[in-house]
């Protein structure tokens, strides 16, 4: 097991609702990038986190949108929920952008 | 952008048999390529890397890559399969001019058949 934690594992939300999902990376880690992944597809970049600052994007609208605490673990919120939302979404951190990314056990989001 | 392709859907192979999974990689700059497996409702484990140097690289639980440059591949092999080998595998690639996102393949199901 990694040491990237998030929380929580599974979480059912109704269209037009918000969502936070939380993320602990790994100790020393100071990156940490989120990625969508929809059934039966890869991950999709969602965007990263360095040092408290958003370090790149993906193609992905406003609604989604990040935080990266002091302590390196980071938020990722959802607004106005869409049903192709629904998937897994998974935290991954890494010491720099040269290094493996180690991800955490995702956060299955289903949008009723 | 960079995009890795991974052309087959699913993978058969009986236990013992050789394990090879496909991957062909489009980067602008040096590519930074990676192997993750998933388990079902799992999130992604790190398997192997290439980031320079030899084109072997040897990773986890008795899987290797090989990068060729010439065919922008990083296929993922391993000489015996086992039955617990059975997983969801995705190939990864970051450019190594500085974009820090990693894009990864469709995934390959990989079914050992004891």
């Amino acid at each position: 097991e990694t040491g990237v934690t998030q929380s929580p594992t599974h979480l059912i939300k109704t269209r037009g609702q918000q969502v936070t999902l939380r993320c602990s990376s790994q100790s020393g880690h100071n990156t940490v990038s989120w990625y969508q992944q929809a059934l039966g597809q890869g991950p999709q970049f969602i965007f990263q986190y360095y040092r408290e600052e958003e370090n790149g994007r993906g193609n992905f609208p406003p609604r989604f949108s990040g935080l990266q605490f002091p302590n390196y673990s980071s938020e990722l919120n959802v607004n106005a929920l869409e049903l192709d939302d629904s998937a897994l979404y998974l935290c991954a951190s890494s010491l720099d952008s040269v290094t493996e990314a180690f991800f955490g056990q995702g956060t299955r989001l289903t949008v009723v | 952008a960079q995009s890795v392709a991974q052309p087959e859907d699913q993978v058969n192979v009986a236990e013992g048999n050789p394990l090879t999974v496909k991957c062909t990689y489009s980067v602008s700059g040096n590519p930074y390529l990676f192997w993750y497996v998933q388990y079902p409702n799992r999130g992604l484990q790190f398997l192997l890397k290439y980031i320079t140097g030899d084109n072997l690289v040897k990773g986890s639980y008795g899987f290797e890559a090989e990068f060729n440059k010439s065919q922008t591949s990083f296929h993922l092999k391993k000489p015996s399969a086992l039955v617990s080998d059975s997983a969801l595998y995705f190939c990864a690639v970051r450019d190594g001019g500085g974009n820090n996102r990693l894009a990864f393949g469709k995934g390959n199901q990989v079914v050992v058949i004891p």
